[in-house]
C-alpha cells in the first residue's frame, strides 16, 4: 500500500499571503496525484489533478507541481473562501487508492 | 456535471449489515467507475472500492471480504453493502464517481454531500 503523508497538519495564514502544502509518497506514482478541498459540512471538490492541472472552474491562485514521491499545492493570494481541509491522494497504485491525512488550512 | 447523492440509515447496530444508495444524476451508470469513500477521526480518508462501468468491483484489501458494490442500471443508482459492522466503521460514506482515461481510472471527478454512518447499539 501507498502511503501518503502529508505536511504540515494545520496552517494558519492571512489573507492575501502565498502558501505551500506539501505531499509525500511511500513509492513513486509517478504524477498519478490529485488534491482536493473540503469545508465542514460539504462534500471534497476536486482542485488539481495529474499532479499539476487544474480541475474545471478552479481559480489560478491554485497551483500543483511535483512528481515521483514529492508533491506540493501552492495557493497564492489566499482568500478567506479557502479555509478548509486539504488532502492528496494517488490514483498510481491500488487497490488501495490512498489519501493523506489532510492538512488544516486556517485563515488568521 | 455528474451529481451524487447518498441515502441510507443513518445508525446501524454493532454485527448488523450497512446498506447505502447513491443515486446518480447527470451521466449514465454505465460510464465512469463508481466509488465508496469514508471519513473517520481515527483513518481520515479511507478508500472502500469502486464498481467498473463493466461490472467489476475491486475492494480495499483491509475491509477483508466485507464489502461489496453493486448498481441498479434502470434507477441509475449503485449501492454499498458492508456486514459485521463495529464501531470502527462509524464515519461519514461518500460515494463519487471516477474518470477513466484510455481504461485506466484516474482521479475522484465529483464527490456526494456524504451520509453520517453511526455504529451503536
Amino acid at each position: 500500500e501507498v502511503v501518503m503523508t502529508q505536511s504540515p497538519a494545520t496552517l494558519s495564514v492571512s489573507p492575501g499571503e502565498r502558501v505551500t502544502l506539501s505531499c509525500r509518497a511511500s513509492q513513486t506514482i509517478s504524477i498519478s496525484l490529485a488534491w482536493y478541498q473540503q469545508k465542514p459540512g460539504q462534500a471534497p471538490r476536486l482542485l488539481i489533478y495529474a499532479a499539476s492541472t487544474r480541475a474545471t472552474g478552479i481559480p489560478d491562485r491554485f497551483s500543483g507541481s511535483g512528481s515521483g514521491t514529492e508533491f506540493s499545492l501552492t495557493i497564492n493570494n489566499l482568500q478567506s473562501e479557502d479555509f478548509g481541509v486539504y488532502y492528496c491522494q494517488q490514483y498510481n497504485k491500488w487497490p488501495p487508492y490512498t489519501f493523506g491525512q489532510g492538512t488544516k488550512l486556517e485563515i488568521k | 456535471q455528474v451529481q451524487l447523492q447518498e441515502s441510507g440509515p443513518g445508525l446501524v447496530k454493532p454485527s448488523e449489515t450497512l446498506s447505502l444508495t447513491c443515486t446518480v444524476s447527470g451521466a449514465s451508470i454505465s460510464s465512469y467507475y463508481w466509488n465508496w469513500i469514508r471519513l473517520s477521526p481515527g483513518k481520515g480518508l479511507e478508500w472502500i472500492g469502486y464498481l467498473s462501468s463493466g461490472g467489476n468491483a475491486n475492494y480495499n484489501p483491509s475491509l477483508k471480504g466485507r464489502v461489496a458494490i453493486s448498481a441498479d442500471t434502470s434507477k441509475n443508482q449503485f449501492s454499498l453493502t458492508l456486514t459485521s459492522m463495529t464501531t470502527a466503521d462509524t464515519a461519514i460514506y461518500y460515494c463519487a464517481s471516477q474518470l477513466i482515461l484510455r481504461g485506466v481510472p484516474q482521479y475522484l471527478q465529483s464527490w456526494g454531500q456524504g451520509t453520517l454512518v453511526t455504529v451503536s447499539s
